[in-house]
């Protein structure tokens, strides 16, 4: 079956602008996780849904990112007022469960900041 | 928090070597261990995962050990080919997020 996948693969914007990420996971799959990853690091966790409802948001690093998954599938992550230190590539993961099952990532989005 | 640590930060090797990747962490108590392998600008494939009660898990030429007690994990790579070059990440979890080591990139040449 197809995997999870992630939309767009790269976006590039302006300090400033707002951006919009999108995540498609595994069908079945009740568990999503969003991960941030700065080149030359492993993926640092933002936030996990369980459902639709952000069960962990912890990992967010400030108000200007916010993340939904209104009907417990597609999930978009929401970046306002983009600054040049967000630029990083933005993982996406699902599992079926939750956190003891292995977690099966998308191709990532690759934001950049000007 | 849990802290993830993997030696060598990189490696070369010509093909054919047998190697050693391994990953330290700081909290024993954990349920289970992952090894994803991450190619240049791409997301992370799943390698293995350990179970806290297991010891060893095998794939191909891939096997990883799991220490919990000495917070150790190796991943061993056998006849390494052109194509095992990659990043390998292992991770572990720590509540409902993973937590990664920063990654051991691979270098084997033909």
């Amino acid at each position: 079956g197809a995997g999870v996948s992630q939309t767009p693969s790269n976006k590039v914007t302006e300090k400033g602008k707002y951006v919009e990420l999108r995540c498609d996971p595994i069908s079945g799959h009740t568990a999503l996780y969003w991960y941030r990853q700065s080149l030359g690091q492993g993926p640092e966790f933002l936030i996990y849904f369980q459902g639709t409802g952000a069960a962990d948001d912890s990992g967010l690093p400030n108000d200007r990112f916010f993340a939904v998954r209104p009907e417990g599938s597609v999930s978009t992550l929401k970046i306002q007022r983009t600054e040049r230190g967000d630029s990083a590539m933005y993982l996406c993961a699902s599992s079926p469960l939750g956190s003891t099952d292995t977690q099966y990532f998308g191709p990532g989005t690759r934001l950049t900041v000007l | 928090k849990q802290e993830v640590t993997q030696i060598p930060a990189a490696l070369s090797v010509p093909e054919g070597e047998n190697l050693v990747l391994n990953c330290s962490f700081t909290d024993s108590a954990i349920y289970n261990l992952q090894w994803f392998r991450q190619d240049p600008g791409k997301g992370l494939t799943s390698l293995l995962l350990i179970q806290s009660s297991q010891r060893e898990q095998t794939s191909g030429r891939l096997n990883a050990s799991l220490d919990k007690s000495s917070g150790r994990s190796t991943l061993y790579i056998a006849a390494s080919q052109p194509g095992d070059s990659a990043t390998y990440l292992c991770a572990v979890p720590s509540g409902y997020a993973l937590n990664f080591g920063k990654g051991t990139s691979l270098l084997v040449t033909p």
